[in-house]
C-alpha cells in the first residue's frame, strides 16, 4: 500500500525558533500533498495545500509567512514553522495524493511543542 | 458550504455488535467519501471511500451506504472488535481537491 513518512515525529523547540518538517511519499508519485493541524480531540485542520514546483496555496486565516511549505520534488513537502510561539504546538499531518488516483494518504504526524 | 456533519460524536458498543457513523453534507459538488481511522498520536488511516455512482461498498467488515438525494453516507463496522476502538472521521472532497473532514466518532468497543 501506498506509504507516507514524516519526520521527525515530536520536537520540542524553544520559542523564537524555526522547525521543519518533512513528508516523504516512499513508493508513489504524489504531484500534490496537504499539510493538516490537528488539536487534542478535534477533527483536521487544512493549513495548504502543496503542488510540486508551485507555490503553496494556504488556507484562510493561515499565516504564509510563519508556515513555510515547499514542495520540491513529487516525493517530498516541508513545511517550516518560523519563529514558533506556544500556540504553534499542535500535532501536524501531511498527506499525499497519487498523482494517478484519488486516495490521499496520511503520515503518522509530527507532535510540536513549544516551549 | 463545505461543512460535513458527523453524527455521533461519541459510540459505545458491545463486542460482536455493528457500530454504524452517519455523515451528512451540504455541498453537491463532493464526489468522493472516505472514511479514515486514527489512533491516539497516530495519523489517519483510510479505510474505505466510495464516489456517488454507487450506494454501497463492502470491503471485508466496513460498509459504505451512500444516499445521494440525501446527501447522506455512513460507515458501517460489523462484527466489532476491541481493536476497533479509535476515532472515524469521514471526509469529502471535489474531484482531486483537498478533504473537507467531519468532527470525528470516538468509538469504544467493550468486550
Amino acid at each position: 500500500g501506498a506509504v507516507v513518512s514524516q519526520h521527525p515525529s515530536w520536537v520540542i523547540c524553544k520559542s523564537g525558533t524555526s522547525v521543519k518538517i518533512e513528508c516523504r511519499s516512499l513508493d508513489f508519485q504524489a504531484t500534490t500533498m496537504f499539510w493538516y493541524r490537528q488539536f487534542p480531540k478535534q477533527s483536521l485542520m487544512l493549513m495548504a495545500t502543496s503542488n510540486e514546483g508551485s507555490k503553496a496555496t494556504y488556507e484562510q486565516g493561515v499565516e504564509k509567512d510563519k508556515f513555510l511549505i515547499n514542495h520540491a520534488s513529487l516525493t517530498l513537502s516541508t513545511l517550516t514553522v518560523t519563529s514558533a510561539h506556544p500556540e504553534d504546538s499542535s500535532f501536524y499531518i501531511c498527506s499525499a495524493r497519487d498523482a494517478g488516483g484519488w486516495e490521499q494518504y496520511f503520515g503518522p504526524g509530527t507532535r510540536l511543542t513549544v516551549t | 458550504q463545505q461543512q460535513v456533519k458527523q453524527s455521533p460524536q461519541s459510540l459505545i458498543v458491545q463486542k460482536g455488535g455493528i457500530s454504524i457513523i452517519n455523515c451528512a453534507y451540504e455541498n453537491t459538488a463532493f464526489d468522493y467519501f472516505p472514511w479514515y481511522q486514527q489512533f491516539p498520536g497516530k495519523g489517519p488511516a483510510l479505510l474505505i471511500a466510495i464516489r456517488p455512482d454507487v450506494s454501497e461498498k463492502k470491503e471485508g467488515r466496513f460498509t459504505i451506504s451512500f444516499n445521494k438525494s440525501a446527501k447522506q453516507f455512513s460507515l458501517h463496522i460489523m462484527d466489532s472488535q476491541p481493536g476497533d476502538s479509535a476515532t472515524y472521521f469521514c471526509a469529502a472532497s471535489t474531484g482531486r481537491r483537498a478533504l473537507t473532514f467531519g468532527s470525528g466518532t470516538r468509538l469504544q468497543v467493550q468486550p
